[in-house]
């Protein structure tokens, strides 16, 4: 069974600029959530979807913000980048809500200039 | 809310031998889940080991093993027999169980180890 993937890989961006990310979970999963990983605040929780809803929201700006689609991809969009968004965003998946096990992808690298 | 402490910025340990990473956590629940965590340099993370903290028993993985000590909140991994592929950050995280559906993970700062040869 293919693993989680994440779109793109790397991404280089200039402040003000929007980026959207993709994460296609393990399939039959129907959970995807989002970290960001950074040196100084290690890894945080963004958000999770499931069943194109927003179940749960990390303490993040408004800036950060997603969806989920019927086949439960699930993107990220970060609207005007700041230099602090440069990180390494992971996405998880797990099979429903109250699976406590989650698979995370690559990551897709951002930075910001 | 919950936290997550990794006493162990770095630790080191001789190819073949035994290492333990340090875990604590914080948490008034009484239903929850905790991880070990493996991120190799510029690779995936993956899940070293799972312990359910109703399960007095602790988990192992082949050379993989927690001492889990719930009073104390106290969750640390051993590796026994240490190979060059497990030098890597190491994060300890738990997920709080809400009546059956779980939250999300909540990660200590990582621990990184190296294996010298």
């Amino acid at each position: 069974k293919a693993g989680v993937t994440q779109t793109p890989r790397y991404l280089i961006k200039t402040r003000g600029q929007q980026v959207t990310l993709s994460c296609s979970p393990i399939s039959g999963h129907r959970s995807v959530s989002w970290y960001q990983q950074t040196p100084g605040q290690g890894l945080q929780f963004l958000f999770e979807y499931f069943s194109e809803t927003q179940r749960n929201k990390g303490n993040f700006p408004g800036r950060f913000s997603g969806r989920q689609f019927s086949n439960s991809r699930s993107e990220m969009n970060v609207s005007t980048l700041e230099l602090g968004d440069s990180a390494l965003y992971l996405c998880a998946s797990r099979r429903t809500v109250s699976t406590d096990t989650q698979y995370f992808g690559p990551g897709t690298r951002l930075t910001v200039l | 809310a919950q936290t997550v402490t990794q006493s162990q910025p770095e630790m080191s340990v001789q190819e073949a031998e035994t290492v333990t990473l340090s875990c604590t956590y914080d948490t008034s629940e009484s239903d929850y889940y905790l991880f070990w965590y493996k991120q190799p340099p510029s690779r995936q993370m993956i899940l070293v080991i799972r312990q359910e903290a109703y399960k007095q028993q602790n988990a192992t993985e082949n050379r993989f093993s927690v001492n889990f000590q719930k009073a104390a909140k106290s969750f640390s991994l051993k590796i026994s027999d240490s190979q060059l592929g497990d030098a890597a950050m190491y994060f300890c995280a738990s997920v709080r169980d809400y009546g059956g559906s779980q939250g999300n993970l909540i990660f200590g700062k990582g621990t990184k180890l190296s294996v010298k040869p």
